[in-house]
């Protein structure tokens, strides 16, 4: 099993629904990082967070420690939110040692 | 313009003939990694350096080699090159973790990457 699960692995959906793309880990950490990589390959770094929650614009980063669970949403959705989205955790604080989820291709017909 | 710059983006080489692939950021981040990415295997961290002269291996280091003699670069070498690295690269930086810094900053230890270096080792 891996360490960081993602789900769903694909998702489609219609433009301007709500996403919610969720990331479960099986071991203490002490970040967690969403990361966009873009239909060309470029990869861009969403949040970095070790709890509660954070918002940048329409995308909204949950993070339950307890539950070693966190949820990526995306509000009105958009084609150009249409990407791979990865979540990614670092087990000691300020280590830069990290373990990746398989990725979530999200994308949004317009 | 801040930013993580790779060469070369794409390269073809054949079995054993030693590479490079340099990696320079301009934001003066202590941190800086190498990852590769595979169909099916996700992304996966080959090396790391939280400093200049400080490194350590990822979760997938054997056949690589990577040295840190200055802060903004960090060339990933291969020695002898082997198809099975036959993959996506990419090469990261973050500034260093700082204690006490505010929880909603959501730039600290944000990571920065560089575009790909797509590799094909025939």
């Amino acid at each position: 099993k891996n360490e960081v699960e993602q789900s769903p692995q694909n998702l489609t959906a219609q433009e301007g629904e709500f996403i919610t793309i969720n990331c479960s880990y099986s071991v203490g950490i002490s970040a967690l990082h969403w990361l966009q990589q873009h239909p060309g390959g470029g990869i861009v770094s969403l949040f970095m967070l070790s709890s509660g929650k954070k918002k940048h614009g329409r995308l909204i980063a949950t993070i339950n420690i307890q539950e070693k669970h966190s949820s990526l949403h995306i509000t009105a959705s958009h084609p150009r939110d249409s990407a791979v989205y990865i979540c990614a955790v670092s087990r000691t604080q300020g280590a830069q040692k990290l373990v990746f989820g398989q990725g979530t291709r999200l994308t949004i017909n317009p | 313009e801040a930013q993580v710059t790779q060469n070369p983006r794409y390269l073809i080489t054949v079995t054993g003939k030693k590479l490079t692939v340099t990696c320079s950021q301009n934001m003066n981040h202590e941190y800086m990694s190498w990852y590769r990415q595979d169909p099916g295997l996700g992304l996966r961290q080959i090396y790391y350096s939280m400093n200049v002269e400080v490194t350590d291996k990822g979760d997938v280091p054997e056949g690589y080699k990577v040295s840190r003699k200055e802060k903004r670069n960090f060339p990933l070498i291969l020695e002898s090159p082997s198809p099975n690295q036959t993959s996506l690269y990419f090469c990261a930086s973050s500034p260093r973790f700082r204690q006490g810094s505010r929880p909603d900053v959501s730039s600290y230890n944000e990571q920065f990457f560089g575009p790909g270096t797509r590799l094909t080792v025939l």
